[in-house]
């Protein structure tokens, strides 16, 4: 199967610092999200981005397919960015029949 | 409605019980999933629904049995677990289009 590695997996930083998340993929996708969990369990959906940039807020990804990675990139960051962020990819024809396979994560903490 | 509603929330089991989770969502998503997530762990696909029919099981133990009684509904019942069963449970659902999977908060399961 597809494989998905992130890094750093570790992160830790002050409040107002920058940061980038990467994500690389083995094989070509048709889908690609990054998703931030919290300390609750809940995994809440910041991009669809198989492809292109996208920006929302402090936060933006791109996605450089033809070279299978993603990057997410987080700007002054505040404690309540703390959490895992995952990125998780799709294969197969699309439509969602595949189901995302998922990264190990960036834990990332932001310290006041 | 944008959410994919999970309940109970939490459950502790014993090893005899039977239990279901159940899983709601009302977006008119033709794919539902079920995926387990150990602590400090990735989530890990369990079963792919695609309209309302079983597409993908990932190797998942028989005490394990899924259900989707309709479009909107998915359950998962449980019996005779073993503590290592101990996970969050998370369901997902997906259009199948250019939106990605929205994920419900997840069933905290213990099974003592």
């Amino acid at each position: 199967g597809i494989q998905v590695e992130q890094s750093p997996p570790d992160l830790i930083l002050q409040e107002g610092a920058n940061s980038t998340l990467r994500c690389n993929f083995s094989d070509s996708v048709n889908n690609l999200q990054w998703f931030h969990q919290n300390p609750w369990g809940q995994l809440i959906n910041l991009f669809y981005i198989p492809s292109g940039t996208k920006q929302n807020g402090r936060l933006s990804a791109t996605t450089v397919a033809t070279e299978r990675y993603s990057l997410l990139y987080i700007s002054s960051s505040q404690t309540t960015d703390s959490g895992v962020y995952f990125c998780a990819v799709e294969q197969g024809s699309g439509g969602g029949a595949d189901g995302l396979t998922f990264g190990k994560g960036t834990h990332l903490i932001i310290q006041p | 409605d944008t959410e994919v509603t999970q309940t109970p929330k939490h459950l502790v089991m014993g090893m005899t019980n039977k239990k279901s989770l159940k899983c709601e969502q009302h977006m008119g998503h033709r794919a539902m999933y079920w995926y387990k997530q150990k602590a400090k762990k990735p989530p890990e696909l369990m079963f792919v629904y695609s309209y309302e029919k079983l597409s993908i099981n990932e190797s998942v133990p028989s005490r394990f049995s899924p259900e989707c009684p309709n479009s909107s509904l998915l359950n998962l019942h449980l019996h005779a677990l073993q503590p290592e069963d101990s996970a969050l449970y998370l369901c997902a659902s997906s259009s199948g289009q250019n939106y990605g999977y929205t994920f419900g908060s997840g069933t905290r399961l213990t099974v003592v």
